[in-house]
């Protein structure tokens, strides 16, 4: 079955730098384009970055941009989220979500999420 | 940026009955690419509808959701003991991604 696996969260100072991974399996990771949300303590959702299936087109958030770097390894069938000059209000669990459609649907700028991993927290305090 | 914004924040309802869940955007949501999630404490987010009102695999068909342009809707019709959640819409019709703040319906 489809799953999604998190790892790479941990208590930061701000300033620092964190990579997170997410370890697919059970399908073509290949043929997906791929996403990360984010959710502050006892807050709602936000949608941070995206990538093309094939790597080819990144897209972030204004609050992360210039900041987070989105990435894969179709080889290895991991995403990646490397989170560089870390601020308090990045304090979050960090999730990866797959876009429901094969291919994007022809647009991974856009999409809507079927599988989600379980998420990892990020804590940025001084 | 479509700002979303949902109705009621906290909805108190019992099992059995009705749950009627809003979702207005700030303006008109492409293709109607409006979806709707449901999360449970210390969970991931579910994914329920799409496409404004097409149900995802799994999904039971007491969800259901209706709405086009900026105002859209998801209806559980017999609320059962599990349904009990934070539910999130989300437009995917324009970038930035946006989810809205959340309805907790409630026991």
């Amino acid at each position: 079955q489809v799953q999604l696996v998190e790892s790479g969260g941990g208590v930061v100072q701000p300033g620092r730098s964190l990579r997170l991974s997410c370890a697919v399996s059970g399908f073509t990771f290949s043929s997906y384009g791929m996403h990360w949300v984010r959710q502050a303590p006892d807050k709602g959702l936000e949608w941070v970055a995206a990538i093309w299936y094939d790597g080819s087109n990144e897209y972030y958030a204004d609050s992360v941009k210039g900041r987070f770097t989105i990435s894969r390894d179709n080889s290895k069938n991991t995403l990646y989220l490397q989170v560089n000059s870390l601020r308090v209000e990045d304090t979050a669990v960090y999730y990866c979500a797959r876009d429901r459609r094969t291919y994007c649907g022809g647009d991974c700028s856009l999409g809507n999420f079927d599988h989600w991993g379980q998420g990892t927290q990020v804590t940025v305090s001084s | 940026e479509i700002v979303l914004t949902q109705s009621p924040g906290t909805l108190s309802l019992s099992p059995g009955e009705r749950a009627t869940l809003s979702c207005r955007a700030s303006q008109s949501v492409s293709s109607n690419y409006l979806a709707w999630y449901q999360q449970k404490p210390g969970q991931a987010p579910r994914l329920l509808i799409y496409g404004a009102s097409s149900r995802a695999t799994g999904v039971p068909d007491r969800f259901g959701g209706s709405g086009s342009g900026t105002d859209f809707s998801l209806t559980i019709s017999r609320l059962e003991p599990e349904d009990f959640a934070v539910y999130y819409c989300q437009q995917y019709g324009s970038s930035p991604l946006t989810f809205g703040g959340g309805t907790k319906v409630e026991i």
